[in-house]
């Protein structure tokens, strides 16, 4: 298997402009997860889906995010106006099935950089 | 909030030397606690994993040791090599926070020649 697929790998915008992240899940996964990484905050969750439903969205920072998951090898995270403080590396992560004690696997991250 | 603190954040060890990572917890109702291993430009992998049912595992040179009534758990790196240089994070999740994981900051390892 490829694993967890993720594009694009860099991507740099100006403050203001939309920024679309994509992700597409190990075949098989049932769950797929986002998550931001950044030096001051560590890991942390974004959203994550069960079954193309989103389950959980608190970690989303605010309305300027968004997620979708249309089918269940493609998921979006959607950053509009994106800002300078959006700069981070966004992972996504699928696993199999539901429940707790499944190893995620995550993809290689889009390193985002906002000017 | 940070549900899962980790220490240290930086770690040298020399190669053959033994490397210890701890972290703590304060949500009794977590009940998986894995260890996630990164390299630079790499997303997070799995590297060993515990439940609070057994007090240590143990996977070739990487351990894993549990303290329920503490709430901490500690990955040990045995004979430490160049190789295992890398960022380690601890994480814990439960099901009745769904089972999205809660990472701690990371421990920054190099392993010396």
């Amino acid at each position: 298997d490829a694993g967890v697929i993720q594009s694009p790998r860099h991507e740099v915008t100006e403050m203001g402009q939309e920024v679309t992240l994509r992700c597409k899940p190990i075949s098989g996964h049932n769950s797929l997860f986002w998550y931001r990484q950044t030096m001051m905050r560590g890991l942390e969750l974004l959203i994550y889906f069960n079954n193309n439903v989103p389950i959980d969205d608190s970690g989303m920072p605010e309305d300027r995010f968004s997620a979708k998951m249309p089918n269940a090898s493609f998921s979006t995270l959607k950053i509009q106006p994106s800002e300078p403080r959006d700069s981070a590396v966004y992972f996504c992560a699928s696993s199999p099935t539901s429940g707790s004690g499944k190893t995620q696997y995550f993809g290689p991250g889009t390193r985002l950089l906002v000017l | 909030q940070q549900q899962v603190k980790q220490s240290p954040q930086s770690l040298i060890v020399q190669k053959g030397g033994i490397s210890i990572i701890n972290c703590a917890y304060e949500n009794t109702a977590f009940d998986y606690f894995p260890w996630y291993q990164q390299f630079p430009g790499k997303g997070p992998a799995l590297l060993i994993a515990i439940r609070p049912d057994v007090s240590e595992k143990k996977e070739g040179r990487f351990t894993i040791s549990f303290n329920k009534s503490a709430k901490q758990f500690s990955l040990h790196i045995m004979d430490s090599q160049p190789g295992d240089s890398a960022t380690y994070f601890c994480a814990a999740s439960g099901t009745n926070s769904g089972y999205a994981l809660n990472f701690g900051k990371g421990t920054s390892l190099l392993v010396t020649p």
